[in-house]
């Protein structure tokens, strides 16, 4: 079955504790990208990769760092967590072309006290 | 910078009503115009999408309008059912060759009432 898959679903930390979340696919897609959802504000991509050891920013990429080593995975690291990083987290994945449709993870949530 | 603002952010409509989410861009250069639709605890998933040189595309009660001119679109739903109640995002998509561009609406929260 095509999928995207993140863990953990749910994440509970404190500020400043290094954590990653994972995300993998399994229809070799060369384009990944992860994504904030926060009430009122929509999808805000942190960033993206084109394909193996590509990645750039998205909009809201401060606090955030990926890596994309091998093309199925692309996990998003949290140096030192705040709580302004509170969020719904989720991992899409496509191919290259405009009229690719995303295929998104089921999300992370991440709750930073 | 917001390139594609999404309207309105929450709809309640009767069941057999239709409902009407609008979405303006401002980036000319985007050449593929998608609409998601996410169930809570879900990630979202492609709806139904439009290319630019149609105005409009209709996929069983879902219909993309699209305006070129106006740089704006809209989806409609008719005959709106309880299942339908989600949130709605629409979206802007380009590909250069050595990028790829994908801005999303803020969402739309819609409520079908039985």
């Amino acid at each position: 079955e095509a999928q995207v898959t993140q863990n953990p679903r749910y994440l509970i930390t404190v500020t400043g504790k290094k954590l990653t979340v994972t995300c993998s696919q399994n229809m070799n897609h060369e384009y990944m990208s992860w994504y904030r959802q926060d009430p009122g504000l929509g999808l805000r991509q942190i960033y993206y990769s084109m394909n193996v050891e590509v990645t750039d920013k998205g909009d809201v990429p401060e606090g955030y760092k990926v890596s994309r080593k091998e093309k199925r995975n692309f996990p998003l690291i949290l140096e030192s967590p705040s709580p302004n990083q509170t969020s719904l987290y989720f991992c899409a994945s496509s191919w290259l072309q405009s009229n690719s449709p995303l295929h998104f993870g089921n999300g992370t949530r991440l709750t930073v006290t | 910078q917001q390139q594609v603002k999404q309207s309105p952010q929450s709809l309640i409509v009767q069941k057999g009503g239709i409902s009407i989410i609008n979405c303006a861009y401002e980036n000319t250069a985007f050449d593929y115009f998608p609409w998601y639709q996410q169930f809570p605890g879900k990630g979202p998933a492609l709806l139904i999408a439009i290319r630019p040189d149609v105005s409009e595309k209709k996929e069983g009660r879902f219909t993309i309008s699209f305006n070129k001119s106006a740089k704006q679109f809209s989806l409609h739903i008719m005959d709106s059912q309880p299942g339908d109640s989600a949130t709605y995002f629409c979206a802007a998509t380009s590909f250069s060759g050595s990028a790829r561009q994908l801005t999303f609406g803020s969402g739309t929260q819609l409520t079908v009432l039985p």
